[in-house]
């Protein structure tokens, strides 16, 4: 099966300016994550979809940050405007119950580099 | 969710058994243990679970003694592609919208061949 996909793998961009990333995940797949990795750590979750409903957005930056998931499938993570501290590696990731647990299957992210 | 500790790096030559260990004093009775790998430049992959002790599949196995408190991934036979930065994670298996990951900082393995 297709794993999952996400676009642009790379984005330079200046500080202060917008970025917006995509995820299409595995198809069949109701819970879509969005995280975020700096460098020498682990992933860190922003937010949480289960079908187009927002399960969890304790931890995404709401001021500078947004994410949609309008139809139940794609979704775009947004930053606007973008901070230096924001450069890292952005994973979507998809899961789906198997034999009780919500494996997770992660895309290989969007590189960002705030300048 | 209960917290890991695991260490920071490991090196191992090819063809040896890696055991990372990861200690986990606080878990919770119905929290299972989870091990992530993942490679430069991409995403983790599910690699093995385990409640209690001792689950093989054909990557890995997980030993868990009695307590629960800590916990081993053993990976027989290391070649150069074994090389990742590998998760312990602890946690409630999975609800139907609510299962969350949290990430340490992981262990970085080394294969020297």
């Amino acid at each position: 099966e297709a794993g999952v996909a996400q676009s642009p793998r790379y984005k330079i961009i200046e500080k202060r300016q917008s970025v917006a990333f995509w995820c299409n995940p595995i198809s069949g797949h109701a819970t879509l994550y969005w995280y975020q990795q700096i460098l020498g750590q682990g992933p860190k979750l922003l937010i949480q979809f289960q079908n187009n409903g927002v399960v969890d957005d304790s931890q995404l930056p709401k001021d500078r940050f947004s994410a949609e998931r309008l139809k139940g499938v794609d979704s775009t993570l947004k930053i606007q405007p973008a901070k230096l501290e924001d450069s890292a590696v952005y994973l979507c990731a998809s899961s789906i119950r198997r034999d009780g647990y919500n494996e997770q299957f992660f895309g290989p992210g969007t590189r960002l580099t705030v300048l | 969710l209960a917290k890991t500790t695991q260490p920071i790096s490991m090196d191992s030559y090819e063809g040896q058994e890696v055991n990372i260990t990861c200690s986990h004093n606080n878990i919770a009775t119905n929290d299972y243990i989870t091990w992530y790998q993942q490679f430069p430049s991409q995403g983790p992959r599910f690699i093995i679970q385990g409640y209690k002790t001792k689950v093989t599949n054909e990557v890995a196995s997980l030993f868990i003694p009695a307590d629960r408190k800590s916990s081993t991934l053993s990976l027989p036979r290391v070649s150069l592609s074994d090389t990742a930065v590998y998760y312990c994670l602890v946690g409630p298996r999975g609800g139907a919208g609510s299962y969350q990951l949290t990430f340490g900082k992981g262990t970085k393995l080394s294969v020297i061949p």
